[in-house]
């Protein structure tokens, strides 16, 4: 496709289940990142992947959440244990590869909004 | 360290009247700022992004943003407010440096736009 797709588009699960949120970037894009948005919210950064090496993960918030990309391509976000507070929508994202001196954007998808009951 | 400031998390404009958005930044490195458009249900869309070539920045849908380093700030504007133009906007900075630097949001400001 021309552009970011996540999914599922929406999810529910019961506090306590583990959930998988699927990303599948831009074709070419080396750079992905994943973002977690709260209702009200500005998003704000989870993990970052440069092909399949993860190079960035200072935002995960618990041992709870873990990130893939194995072949540099898909990525999936899972949540394990989930809890209330995990209810947020989940956002991807993808960049081009760098070019030095150009601002090289974050191309977003729709997002998987996710609710723990 | 870098944030975003957005003053007003609510604006309500007439049709037809200027838009403004406010977004102040702080950034220890040089920074690039961008704005991007959030409609219901959906992800972020760009509007426009500084790149340091020039101050004045043109993104669709007529909007436009100046970087002015002096304030820190990187106002969205435009001139006249369309009812399509109603949505959620975000400024966002990252590091000019780190290509692989996340984004820091604002809060987030909600343009009303009324007939």
């Amino acid at each position: 496709g021309a552009g970011v797709s996540q999914s599922p588009r929406y999810k529910v699960a019961k506090r306590g289940q583990d959930v998988a949120l699927r990303c599948d970037p831009i074709s070419g894009h080396v750079s992905l990142f994943w973002y977690q948005q709260a209702l009200g919210q500005g998003p704000e950064f989870l993990t970052y992947f440069q092909n399949e090496a993860q190079l960035d993960k200072s935002g995960l918030p618990s041992d709870r959440f873990f990130a893939e990309r194995p072949e540099g391509s898909v990525s999936t976000l899972k949540i394990q244990r989930t809890q209330q507070e995990d209810s947020a929508v989940y956002l991807c994202a993808s960049s081009p590869p760098r070019r030095v001196g150009v601002n090289q954007p974050q191309h977003f998808g729709d997002g998987t909004r996710l609710s723990i009951l | 360290a870098q944030s975003v400031t957005q003053l007003g998390s609510h604006v309500s404009v007439s049709e037809g009247a200027l838009v403004l958005l406010r977004c102040n930044y702080s950034s220890s490195v040089p920074p690039y700022l961008f704005w991007y458009v959030q409609y219901p249900n959906q992800g972020l869309q760009l509007l426009l992004k500084y790149t340091s070539a020039a101050t004045l920045v043109k993104g669709i849908n007529g909007f436009e943003a100046e970087f002015k380093k002096s304030e820190t700030s990187f106002h969205l504007t435009k001139p006249s407010a369309h009812m399509s133009d109603a949505a959620e906007y975000f400024c966002a900075v990252r590091n000019a440096y780190n290509q692989g630097g996340k984004l820091i949001f604002g809060q987030g400001t909600e343009l009303s736009v009324k007939p």
